[in-house]
């Protein structure tokens, strides 16, 4: 199994490019998020799902734009980079809803604006 | 709103000892508490889910109790040993809410 593979694990952008972040899981579960993870500040979460077509706010949401058409895949785009967005950034999945059980982590992407 | 505080921030300790990690959690109404081990350049790992009507939940060398009324969690680990160096950290679920909240996450080294 190979749980939740988020890519890429390093991307360098300049202020004002655009990218997205790829996660996807293979264990069928209905709850995907993302997560920034920034030093002094913990993790914060940016945008979650409950199922395909079902997105909703975290509590950073500026400037992240998320969609769910599939089960498996929950991308995470920056339309207008800033390097206020230097951060590692995780996926994590779990089944069902987050609140019936443990959630799974990805290995992360570091991603630096410049 | 919820916070979740990990105190102290960091630990150094000799292999061998038992160990007792703080979780304190300001507002009482959760639906679960999640201790997790976070290792350098990587992912966060699951360790615990204690759901609120538990006390405790124990996997191997690792005990977490919760004890909602005085918001708080500690996970107790058995005869620490240099492979359990890692960042620990703990989150709330808030009941009716699909956020988790984390604390900053306590590093501890365990020294041969």
């Amino acid at each position: 199994n190979a749980g939740v593979t988020q890519t890429p694990k390093f991307q360098v952008l300049k202020t004002g490019q655009s990218m997205t972040l790829q996660c996807a899981q293979d264990m069928n579960h209905e709850y995907m998020s993302w997560y920034r993870q920034d030093p002094g500040m913990g993790l914060r979460l940016i945008h979650y799902s409950v199922g395909a077509g079902i997105t909703d706010q975290g509590e950073v949401p500026n400037g992240y734009n998320v969609s769910r058409s599939t089960t498996e895949d929950f991308p995470l785009r920056l339309l207008s980079a800033a390097p206020s967005q230097t951060s590692v950034y995780f996926c994590a999945s779990s089944y069902g809803r987050v609140n019936t059980g443990e959630l799974f982590f990805g290995e992360g992407s570091r991603l630096t604006v410049l | 709103k919820q916070e979740v505080t990990q105190i102290p921030a960091a630990l150094s300790v000799p292999e061998g000892e038992n160990l007792v990690l703080n979780c304190s959690f300001t507002d009482s109404a959760i639906y679960n508490l999640q201790w997790f081990r976070q290792d350098p350049g990587k992912g966060l790992t699951s360790l615990l889910l204690i759901q609120s009507s538990q006390r405790e939940q124990t996997s191997g060398r690792l005990n977490a109790s919760l004890d909602k009324s005085s918001g708080r969690s500690t996970l107790y680990i058995a005869a620490s040993q240099p492979g359990d160096s890692a960042t620990y950290l703990c989150a709330v679920l808030q009941g009716g809410s699909e956020k988790l909240v984390f604390g900053k996450g306590m590093k501890l080294t365990v020294n041969p």
